[in-house]
């Protein structure tokens, strides 16, 4: 049971325009969502989150939207930069007891940008 | 700026051999993950440490996984032996104690160590 979707293994947008990345949960039993970014051999860093409490959040050129109804959430970059280039990974925060900060991650969208 | 330290970065081996990896989390991170990530998936938790106490293992394959972090530091994953789709890159990640079911605690991850079984 793949809790954490990511549909879209890739995406290609210019440069200076924004890119959308899209995640979708099948548990509702969260607290947090979390978006990281990986360069090629270098670790997954983070990116930004969102509390299930809100809906939206901003950081710079990144926002966050959490939908509940929909179960769904989206990272918006805005403008998109070459820099930008790497896997971006949606996670969910949620387990049990001391075990509740376990990640559980999609399984990323490559976003490309082109300048 | 602090990091998580892993070593090494590649390893190859054969099977039935064993292999070892090494983490040293960022100072002071009560919280200790190791995880195994496949080409084209995300990370997947293999084993969870609080100190030196294990929290969660049930998704490491103790028939030929081991993980230990004696001193509630740095911390070794083992696999004896190792077959051909143990392949994947090893991720470590350390997050401070865990405090309130809405602290935000982040993990940081390593560099990870790339495995390739031949």
């Amino acid at each position: 049971d793949q809790q954490v979707k990511q549909n879209s293994p890739s995406l290609s947008v210019q440069e200076g325009r924004i890119s959308i990345l899209n995640c979708d949960y099948t548990n509702s039993m969260f607290d947090y969502f979390l978006w990281y970014k990986k360069y090629p051999a270098e670790g997954p860093t983070f990116l930004i989150s969102i509390s299930s409490i809100k809906d939206k959040n901003e950081d710079g050129r990144f926002t966050v939207f959490l939908n509940k109804s929909a179960k769904h959430l989206s990272l918006h970059i805005v403008p998109s930069q070459p820099g930008d280039s790497a896997v971006y990974f949606c996670a969910k925060r949620g387990g049990r007891g001391a075990g509740s900060y376990q990640l559980t991650f999609g399984k990323g969208t490559k976003l490309s940008v082109i300048p | 700026e602090a990091e998580v330290a892993q070593s090494p970065r590649y390893k190859i081996t054969e099977k039935s051999q064993a292999v070892a990896f090494w983490c040293d989390p960022i100072s002071g991170h009560a919280t200790l993950y190791w995880y195994r990530q496949i080409l084209g998936q995300g990370p997947e938790l293999l084993v969870q440490f609080q100190d030196e106490s294990v929290v969660d293992d049930s998704q490491l394959p103790k028939d030929r996984f081991s993980a230990e972090r004696l001193k509630g530091v740095d911390s070794t994953l083992k696999i004896q032996p190792a077959e051909l789709g143990d392949s994947a890159m090893y991720l470590c990640a350390s997050s401070p104690r865990t405090v309130g079911v809405l602290a935000k605690n982040i993990q940081y991850f390593g560099a990870g160590t790339r495995l390739s079984v031949l």
